[in-house]
């Protein structure tokens, strides 16, 4: 079992409609949760970030944690098109070490005008 | 504004051939770090460094060399270039405190 899994897609939705991106992760020790946003031929850049588990907002985007369940969503309220992109979600593990982050592949979302 | 700056953004590699892939920040970050990105896949950490002299071994560190002598700098060296090594490399750094990374545009690397 891969330690973070995230349907590639791609995911289609119109304009107007509620994503919703997930991904499960099997090692517990992982403490912070990221989202990144990548466009093609693009870095990766930092949508969000979450310490342990809860929700947080920010604009149209909000992240959930649910470390009981192993599972990490991002919502997008009234998607656009540029929103369209590949969304990475992230994380690592707690303490003052510099861990690289560990990457699920990626969800390629297609907003349609 | 530059973030974190890599070069060069192409490049061609025919098989043995050996290069260095650039990275650079302004951000006084002491991490430092290196990805590669394949088609359909996540990122893999290469290498990483916590400050200028400090290197460590990632997930994928064969084929590959880092140094950091800098805080600002940390090339990624490539010795005898394989098609395996055919991917996107990026570089990224963070802070200490919340250790959120900052990636560079990457690296366009094809290895024929």
């Amino acid at each position: 079992q891969k330690e973070v899994e995230q349907d590639p897609g791609p995911l289609s939705v119109p304009e107007g409609a509620i994503v919703s991106l997930n991904c499960t992760y099997s090692n517990s020790a992982f403490q912070y949760f990221m989202w990144y946003r990548q466009y093609s031929r693009k870095g990766p850049e930092l949508l969000m970030y979450t310490y342990s588990s809860g929700n947080k907002e920010d604009g149209r985007f909000t992240a959930q944690v649910d470390k009981s369940s192993k599972y990490i969503s991002l919502f997008i309220r009234d998607s656009q098109p540029s929103d369209s992109a590949t969304y990475l979600c992230a994380m690592r593990y707690s303490g003052g070490g510099a861990d690289g982050l560990t990457f699920g592949k990626g969800t390629h979302l297609i907003i349609q005008p | 504004n530059a973030g974190v700056t890599q070069t060069p953004k192409f490049r061609i590699l025919k098989i043995g051939q050996s290069m260095t892939l650039q990275c650079t920040q302004d951000m006084n970050h002491n991490y430092m770090y290196w990805y590669r990105q394949d088609p359909g896949m996540g990122l893999k950490l290469i290498y990483y460094s916590v400050g200028a002299g400090i290197t460590d071994k990632g997930e994928v560190p064969n084929g590959y060399n880092v140094s950091r002598s800098t805080t600002e700098d940390f090339p990624l060296r490539l010795e005898l270039a394989a098609p395996s090594q055919t991917s996107v490399y990026f570089c990224a750094s963070s802070d200490r405190a919340k250790n959120i990374q900052y990636f560079g545009a990457g690296t366009r690397l094809s290895v024929l």
